[in-house]
């Protein structure tokens, strides 16, 4: 069976940083392309960042330069490094699982991220 | 790239039929075949529901379908039922590894 299960939200002050895991089991991340999504309160879904099979990593516009995607393939895990954070970053934040042709078809439970001071 | 564009609420009775829209690019939308659709309920996870425009995933109701003309991608949710009353977004391939998401859609069953 398929599961994400997600890490590390929690409060932080603005310019802090924050590491978000993402557990896997029933496949491999390293064979699969994996997401970041984040929706901030009572907003919609967001696209944050996504890292390919092999290694490539691309980046929304507004965390390029302040957020890092990263995975460990011995511990199965995905993970988003976050520095720089602003107050507009508060939000619940998925990683995903892609299929073929970019379905998002298995999300984390979410982790909320609360940037304040 | 902007969000891609959806109604902000749809409404129906049960047993009625609704239909979502969904408009982009040509950049996004219109030029690929890489629309898929989710359901959020207030407190979870979204859940696939449409993948590549049309294609439904396993344990999906035969209820939900998705089709796409030009720059607009649609849902269409047939025969309604309570439990369809959720949030549902719309969501293209756009390029260079990028995902575009629209600003969703609050589906009121009444």
């Amino acid at each position: 069976e398929v599961q994400l299960v997600q890490s590390g939200g929690g409060l932080v002050q603005p310019g802090g940083s924050l590491r978000l895991s993402c557990t896997a089991s029933g496949f491999s991340v390293s064979a699969h392309y994996m997401t970041w999504v984040r929706q901030a309160p009572g907003k919609g879904l967001e696209w944050v960042s996504a890292i390919y099979d092999d290694g490539s990593a691309y980046y929304a516009e507004f965390v390029k330069g302040r957020f890092t995607i990263s995975r460990d393939n011995s511990k199965n895990t995905l993970y988003l490094q976050m520095t720089s954070l602003r107050v507009e970053d508060t939000a619940v934040f998925y990683c995903t699982k892609v299929a073929r042709n970019w379905p998002l078809d298995y999300w984390g439970q979410g982790a909320l991220v609360t940037v304040s001071s | 790239q902007s969000a891609l564009t959806q109604p902000a609420s749809v409404s129906g009775s049960p047993g009625q039929s609704i239909t979502i829209s969904c408009t982009g690019t040509s950049s996004d939308i219109g030029f690929y075949n890489l629309v898929s659709w989710y359901q959020q309920h207030p407190g979870k996870a979204p859940r696939l529901m449409i993948s590549e425009v049309y294609e439904r995933p396993s344990g999906v109701s035969i209820r939900f379908s998705g089709s796409k003309s030009g720059n607009t991608a649609s849902l269409t949710i047939s025969g309604l039922q309570p439990d369809d009353e959720a949030n549902y977004y719309c969501c293209s391939y756009a390029d260079s590894g990028t995902l575009l998401f629209g600003g969703g859609t609050k589906l009121t069953v009444l």
